[in-house]
Order: C-alpha cells, then sequence, then structure tokens
C-alpha cells in the first residue's frame, strides 16, 4: 500500500475533464514539490508536471497540477483518447529521506 | 538530450545477486545537476522508488529495500549500477534508470526503456 493514495481509475468521455487526486501528508507532500507522471501501456513513464504546477515542454495545456497542504492534483481536460494511461504522483519524503510514487491512477476514456 | 539505457541479466535465481547498469549518453555522470535512480515496476503494479546515488557516491535508498540495495556511479564509465542481494519472486519486475533533478528530487525527467528482470529458479 502506497504512502500516496491516488483513486484506482477515473473515467470520462471525450472532451470532457477529469481530476486525479494525490493524498499524502506532512513529511512528503505538506513538505514537497509533487510531479506527475504518465505512463501509457508498455512504455516507460514520461514526466508531465514538475514544482507542483509547471508543465515539461511537450506536456499539453489541457494537463495542469495543484497542490494545496498535503494533497495534489491533476486535472486533464478536453480528455482526448491518447489520454488514455496510468497516471502516478511522486514526491519526496523528508522523514524517510526516500522519494515516493503513488499507487496509479488508470484513466480510461469512454 | 540526456539518453539513458539498462543492461544486464533478464533471469536470475532465488537468493541470488540481481545486478544491473545503466549506461548514461549526453551528459556526464558527474554532472552536479542530477542524481541518478533506479525504479521498478512488478508486472501489473505501480511504480517503486528504489534509491539514487550522487556523482559523489551519496546514496538514499527506500527504507523498504535498505540492506538489501547498493547502487555505485563508476565515473570512467559514465555509467551507474544496481545490485539487490537475496532475490525472491517478489522482485521479478521491470527495472528503469532516470536522471532525477538535484534541485527537485521528485523530478525524475529522463528514464531508460526499462528492462524486465524475472527471478526464478
Amino acid at each position: 500500500q502506497s504512502v500516496l493514495t491516488q483513486p484506482p481509475s477515473v473515467s470520462a468521455a471525450p472532451g470532457q475533464k477529469v481530476t486525479i487526486s494525490c493524498s499524502g501528508s506532512s513529511s512528503n507532500i505538506g513538505r514537497n514539490h509533487v510531479s506527475w507522471y504518465q505512463q501509457l501501456p508498455g512504455t516507460a513513464p514520461k514526466l508531465l508536471i514538475c514544482e507542483n504546477n509547471k508543465r515539461l515542454s511537450g506536456t499539453p495545456d489541457r494537463f495542469s497540477g495543484s497542490k494545496s497542504g498535503t494533497s495534489a492534483t491533476l486535472d486533464i481536460t478536453g480528455l482526448q483518447t491518447g489520454d488514455e494511461a496510468e497516471y502516478y504522483c511522486g514526491t519526496w519524503d523528508s522523514s524517510l529521506y526516500t522519494g515516493l510514487f503513488g499507487g496509479g491512477t488508470k484513466v480510461t476514456v469512454l | 538530450q540526456l539518453q539513458l539505457e539498462e543492461s544486464g541479466p533478464g533471469l536470475v535465481k532465488p537468493s541470488e545477486t540481481l545486478s544491473l547498469t545503466c549506461a548514461v549518453s549526453g551528459a556526464s555522470i558527474g554532472n552536479s545537476n542530477y542524481y541518478w535512480g533506479w525504479i521498478r515496476q512488478s508486472p501489473g503494479k505501480g511504480l517503486e522508488y528504489i534509491g539514487i546515488v550522487y556523482f559523489s557516491g551519496s546514496t538514499y535508498y527506500t527504507p523498504s529495500l535498505k540492506g538489501r540495495v547498493t547502487i555505485s556511479v563508476h565515473t570512467s564509465r559514465n555509467q551507474f549500477s544496481l545490485e539487490l542481494t537475496s532475490v525472491t519472486a517478489a522482485d521479478t519486475a521491470v527495472y528503469y534508470c532516470a536522471s532525477l533533478d538535484y534541485y527537485d528530487t521528485t523530478k525524475f525527467e529522463y528514464w531508460g526503456q526499462g528492462t524486465l528482470v524475472t527471478v526464478s529458479s
């Protein structure tokens, strides 16, 4: 069981919006940045967002991240079939001195 | 563009040591802007952080694997490596190497393609 909690799955129709939450604690999300990764089937994870809300070059602006307290959120608007993937949040834990990933959220486009 | 590539045996026997190497190109492993890390993913499961190493040799390991894992840098070869001892079937996974931003230890920006390691007799 992951220290960072994500919903196992979310889904929506094309063009709609999904929100993926990532819940942690004061020693991890509460003190450190959050990054978001997209993993398409059979491929390595790809960094989409770093420093809570900064998109990497190449990340569409349909993807946005935010953080409040000990939780972070990834929003995907204008959902496309190509967005079907597993999404992971990641952060550092200042008490455990290790990095952490959430359990992952599968996004399904209906 | 930084590129990473994992290599090593695809099959390891239980109780033996898993050894993988990550070759780095496009940057020096002595670049002070990066940590170098290992992440794994068991079949059908999520990502698991294994640990990271700095060019100086400083390391951070996930608590659940501490005592079994060693990550080292090999500056002359521009590589870093992973050793995991006393493996069991639970260590069967795709192992990824990646670069981690020194100033943001949540930011794995560049990844290898991953290598599947199966633990079986």
